[in-house]
Parts: C-alpha cells; structure tokens; sequence
C-alpha cells in the first residue's frame, strides 16, 4: 500500500525537551510539507522541501527544525524553543507535474506535559 | 500566493445539494484551483481540482467562471457523513510551491 505515515499518533513533551515527528511517504513523491493545526483552525506551513538535503521555512518556522537525508523520509523537530507546542501536526507530500495535488498523514497530536 | 476567502461555516439538510463559494481576487494565470475535505483528527483528503469552467468527479462539481475569481464547490445530496471542514487553495500545482491553506468552511449536515 502507499502512502504517507507518520508516528507516533500522539507524543507529550515536558518543559525544555526536544521531540521529533516522524514522516515517512512511499510514494516516491519530490516535495514534502509540515503544517500545525491548532483546534478550529486551518493549517499553517512550517516548513517545506523540493528535494533531498535542501528545505525552506514556511510561514511559522520558529521552534521547528526538520532534515530531508533522504527521499522518503522528511522528520520534524519541535525544539524547545517553541513556547507553545500543542498542537496537530501533518506531514503531507507532493508530486511535480501539472495538477498534482497534496497528500496527507493521518496526523500527530502533540501535547505538553 | 493568491489569498482566499470563504465563509466560516454553513448548514445543510440531508438529501439537499450544497454550494460553497471561495474568492480568490488575486488569483495568477498558472494558478490551479483545488478543494480539499478534513474530518476531526484526520488529515486533509483532496476532492477537486480544476482551472477553469466545470469540473465534476464522482463526489463533487467544480465551477470556475471565466474571470477566474472565484470558484463554488458543489456537493450533491450531502450525507451527515460530508460533515467535515473545506478548504479552498489556489497555487501553481504544477511546481513545488507551497500552498496557503485559510481556515476552511465548516459544513454542518443535519439529519
């Protein structure tokens, strides 16, 4: 089957602690994405990638870090910078061509201990 | 990035048709026009995508009038099972470029 998944479904963070959302996609699409959603909003970029080992920071890239090492695989770091990370968060991916749409994780719900 | 706007939430019966309209002012000459649909805790599933004039699937219609500002979803004989949040984009689907998402329409679909 393919598609994009992301773990783990839910992940606490104490105060100061550094977490990593995993994303993984087999569909051997180019761009990857990562947007927060806060309750009864829309998504918000946070960063995004064209390709392997180059990435951009989206509209709230503040707090965050990611890495693309390879194609499938694109994580997100919340770092403890972030004052506020509770959230939804949702990796999606992308290929290029024209009309090519976004595809999307199930999510990650990151609370604060 | 061409911005959009579309109501906040609407209400529909069961059985009715709905139409969603999005404005989208600033929207460029490569600029695709796409509708995604989100349930709580899940993520976005694409419904429709189209460039100009009508577009339909087997779950939806897309119109696009010829000016290009703005486009109406339209959802046949909704379900309670369509109750979820839209969302409107326009962006250069052909590249990389990132796309905004706003902050949706709730539809509300009442037995």
């Amino acid at each position: 089957d393919g598609g994009i998944t992301q773990s783990p479904k839910y992940l606490f963070r104490k105060e100061g602690q550094n977490v990593t959302l995993s994303c993984e996609q087999n569909l051997n699409h180019d761009a990857m994405y990562w947007y927060r959603q806060d309750p009864g909003q829309g998504l918000r970029l946070i960063y995004y990638s064209q390709i392997v080992n180059d990435f951009q920071k989206g509209d709230i890239a503040e707090g965050y870090s990611v890495s693309r090492e390879k194609k499938e695989s694109f994580p997100l770091t919340v770092t403890s910078a972030q004052k506020n990370p509770t959230a939804f968060y949702l990796c999606a991916s992308k290929r290029t061509g024209i009309q090519e749409t976004q595809y999307f994780g199930p999510g990650t719900r990151l609370l604060v201990l | 990035l061409a911005k959009t706007t579309q109501p906040i939430s609407m209400d529909s019966y069961e059985g009715q048709e709905v139409n969603i309209t999005c404005s989208h002012n600033n929207i460029a000459t490569n600029d695709y026009i796409t509708w995604y649909q989100q349930f709580p805790s899940q993520g976005p599933r694409f419904i429709i995508q189209g460039y100009k004039t009508k577009v339909t699937n087997e779950v939806a219609s897309l119109f696009i009038p010829a000016d290009r500002k703005s486009s109406t979803l339209s959802l046949p004989r909704v379900s309670l099972s369509d109750t979820a949040v839209y969302y409107c984009l326009v962006g250069d689907s052909g590249g990389y470029q990132k796309v905004t998402f706003g902050t949706g329409t709730k539809l509300q679909v009442i037995p």
